[in-house]
């Protein structure tokens, strides 16, 4: 069965300091991967999408994310985070062959950032 | 940039009453979903419609929500009875043909 895993469920870092969010996907074939961000009572924004190709993908904000597959990973990184970055984090997959089948997100993982 | 519109932004409606969420996909999708947010938890998908016709549903979808897209821009969700436990965040989700993936910001529906 599908499905998404992020281990951290709240994570506070310096503003500055790098950041690092972990996802791990369970998927038969190869799949499509998400990071979305969410502020408090807003809806989702896509940071960042990886299909194939290059493993290291850019996105929006300053944010990249790398698909291993070995590992089954596709965690998300930005090496130098702002205050407006505190939001919650949503990883999600989707299957690779069709474009007409659901997204399974994560449960999230909510970003605070200290002063 | 394109966007995807919701309305209303937030319902309270009474246990058993019906709603009707609203939602404007981008023009040329052809892919169109509904998902919800329970205060707190993650993202659940509910429903996807394709060619005028739901393509999968999830067991939350039962016989008390229905799906439409009666006029070709509005897509809508139907809840016929709704329920305390329907209070949640619902997006709809619009997928155009290369999986380019917008959300709507949401509406918030309270069931008192």
């Amino acid at each position: 069965a599908q499905s998404v895993t992020q281990p951290d469920i709240h994570i506070t870092v310096s503003e500055g300091a790098s950041l690092e969010l972990r996802c791990n996907y369970s998927y038969g074939a190869t799949p499509y991967l998400f990071w979305y961000v969410q502020s408090p009572g807003q809806g989702l924004q896509l940071l960042l999408k990886y299909f194939s190709g290059d493993t290291l993908v850019q996105g929006i904000k300053g944010f990249e994310a790398e698909f291993k597959r070995s590992q089954s990973s596709f965690n998300l990184r930005k090496p130098s985070v702002h205050w407006s970055d505190a939001a919650e984090y949503f990883c999600a997959v989707g299957p690779g062959y069709s474009s007409a089948s659901k997204i399974i997100f994560g449960s999230g993982t909510r970003l605070s950032i200290r002063p | 940039e394109p966007e995807v519109t919701q309305t209303p932004s937030h319902q309270v409606t009474q246990m058993g009453q019906e709603v009707i969420l609203r939602c404007v996909p981008i023009s040329n999708h052809l892919y169109f979903y509904w998902y919800r947010q329970i205060l707190g938890q993650k993202v659940e998908f509910l429903v996807s419609f394709y060619n005028n016709e739901i393509s999968e549903k999830s067991e939350i979808f039962d016989d008390q929500f229905s799906v439409e897209r009666p006029d070709g821009s509005n897509f809508t969700l139907k809840i016929r009875s709704t329920k305390l436990e329907d209070s949640a965040m619902y997006f709809c989700a619009s997928i155009g043909a290369l999986y380019e993936q917008y959300f709507g910001p949401g509406t918030r529906l309270t069931v008192t």
